[in-house]
């Protein structure tokens, strides 16, 4: 079946730096790609989706400037939160669309700003 | 009015009982319907697609869906304490994007 790598699974960093999360389709090939962020208690909200070879597309009310998406290759997408702040502290998931086998999803990112 | 509305729960059935969840979506025009399940801290996993109005059944896993309704649901026979989770609706949208509900919480009783 289809396979969504997300690295890393966890990650703690100080407030006011960056930090990337890659998200690898391992045997399909992907152009649309979405980032989710999900808080506590709380259900997926869709960040951004990621095309291949453009810019992304972001929903209302998400930064795209703090929130950047690259998808250089049809099977690789990063999602860079800079200058982290503790609000920004929070889960996030990365899908990817397989004609075959639906949305898939990564493992999750869980972020900690300090 | 959300576009896709879960009961948050928690939803408490005995081991061996029938778990109903229910969803309602708000675009009439939605084609396929999702059904996830989520562990607390882990990412979600697909449990049941459906697309056509009826029924579809795999395993102890029955998706029902009533476009005129706009209305899908979940049943779980035989609930098990593993079945213990967070299940988020989810439907396609017409602009391409996986919109999801805010998940019922299911709790299964030994």
């Amino acid at each position: 079946g289809a396979v969504v790598s997300q690295h890393p699974s966890w990650v703690i960093c100080k407030s006011g730096t960056s930090v990337k999360i890659e998200c690898r389709s391992l045997d399909f090939q992907a152009t649309t790609m979405f980032w989710y962020r999900q808080f506590p208690k709380q259900s997926l909200m869709l960040m951004a989706t990621s095309n291949e070879g453009s810019k992304a597309t972001y929903e209302q009310g998400v930064e795209k400037d703090k929130f950047l998406i690259n998808h250089a290759s049809l099977t690789l997408s990063t999602l860079t939160v800079t200058s982290a702040h503790p609000e920004d502290s929070s889960f996030y998931i990365c899908s990817a669309l397989d004609r075959g086998y639906g949305y898939t999803f990564g493992s999750g990112t869980r972020l900690t700003v300090v | 009015q959300k576009e896709v509305e879960q009961n948050s729960g928690p939803l408490s059935v005995p081991e061996g009982a029938i778990a109903s969840l229910n969803c309602t979506y708000s675009d009439r025009v939605s084609q396929s319907f999702f059904w996830y399940r989520q562990y607390s801290g882990k990412s979600p996993e697909l449990i049941m697609s459906i697309y056509s109005n009826g029924d579809k059944e795999d395993g102890r896993f029955t998706a029902q869906l009533n476009k005129a309704s706009q209305y899908v649901s979940l049943l779980i026979r035989d609930s098990q304490p593993s079945d213990s989770a967070t299940y988020l609706c989810a439907v396609y949208s017409n602009t391409g994007k996986l919109i999801f509900g805010q998940g019922t919480t299911l709790q299964v009783k030994p």
